[in-house]
């Protein structure tokens, strides 16, 4: 069962504008969450996390909120820019030191237009 | 570093045959982690190590699939007899645990199998 859902699989949005990027979980044990972005025929790279003792973590375009009590994340890139055209996965992890096994979303494909 | 490095990129083969995909973790990472991409399941995990050894291999799908890890620097994962529907992109990635949450895993490239 999917653990983590990105339900939407693709998103275009216009240069300079904001992309906002979805992702829901149901395990209330997930503690750490990351987003992950792919390029074509590349592996996926990381680009932002966050703790569940937070709710909002930033660097630079790109911002991670997260709702505990909704069960929910999302990633916000302002401004958009063509370059952040890929696909962005969400992921999570438990407590623990015990692997860092992480559960992926199925990706959303966002597509910024010029 | 040269990052995880994933053998072969590509591998196109007959439904039957035995494939062999090869991983190299980034060196000093004591994790390695088997990832299969579809378009319906997205990442799914199909099995990880900690220093060579296996700790989960409850992702893997069938007994057709058996992963390795013979040393800190190498890693197999073979599908015998292989099927049309394990075609996908198969990833290696590899991490660090050094006692922060802060870590992450780094991804290879990729090996993409086409079974005909």
């Amino acid at each position: 069962d999917q653990q983590v859902k990105q339900n939407s699989p693709s998103l275009s949005v216009q240069e300079g504008r904001i992309s906002i990027l979805n992702c829901d979980y149901t395990n209330s044990m997930f503690d750490y969450f990351l987003w992950y972005k792919k390029y074509p025929a590349e592996g996926p790279t990381f680009l932002i996390s966050i703790s569940s003792i937070k709710d909002k973590n930033e660097d630079g375009r790109f911002t991670v909120f997260l709702n505990k009590s909704a069960k929910h994340l999302s990633l916000h890139i302002v401004p958009s820019q063509p370059g952040d055209s890929a696909v962005y996965f969400c992921a999570a992890t438990k407590g623990g030191f015990g692997g860092n096994q992480f559960y992926f979303g199925t990706g959303t494909s966002l597509t910024v237009i010029p | 570093d040269a990052g995880v490095i994933q053998s072969p990129r590509h591998e196109v083969t007959e439904m039957g045959q035995e494939v062999t995909l090869r991983c190299k973790p980034i060196s000093g990472h004591d994790y390695l982690f088997w990832y299969r991409q579809t378009m319906m399941r997205g990442l799914e995990l199909l099995i990880y190590f900690n220093n060579n050894v296996p700790i989960d291999d409850s992702g893997m799908p069938e007994d057709r699939f058996s992963a390795k890890m013979p040393n800190a620097s190498f890693s197999t994962l073979k599908i015998q007899p292989s099927e049309p529907r394990d075609s996908a992109v198969y990833f290696c990635a590899s991490s660090f645990l050094g006692g922060t949450r802060e870590d992450t895993q780094y991804f290879g490239p990729g090996t993409r199998l086409t079974v005909l």
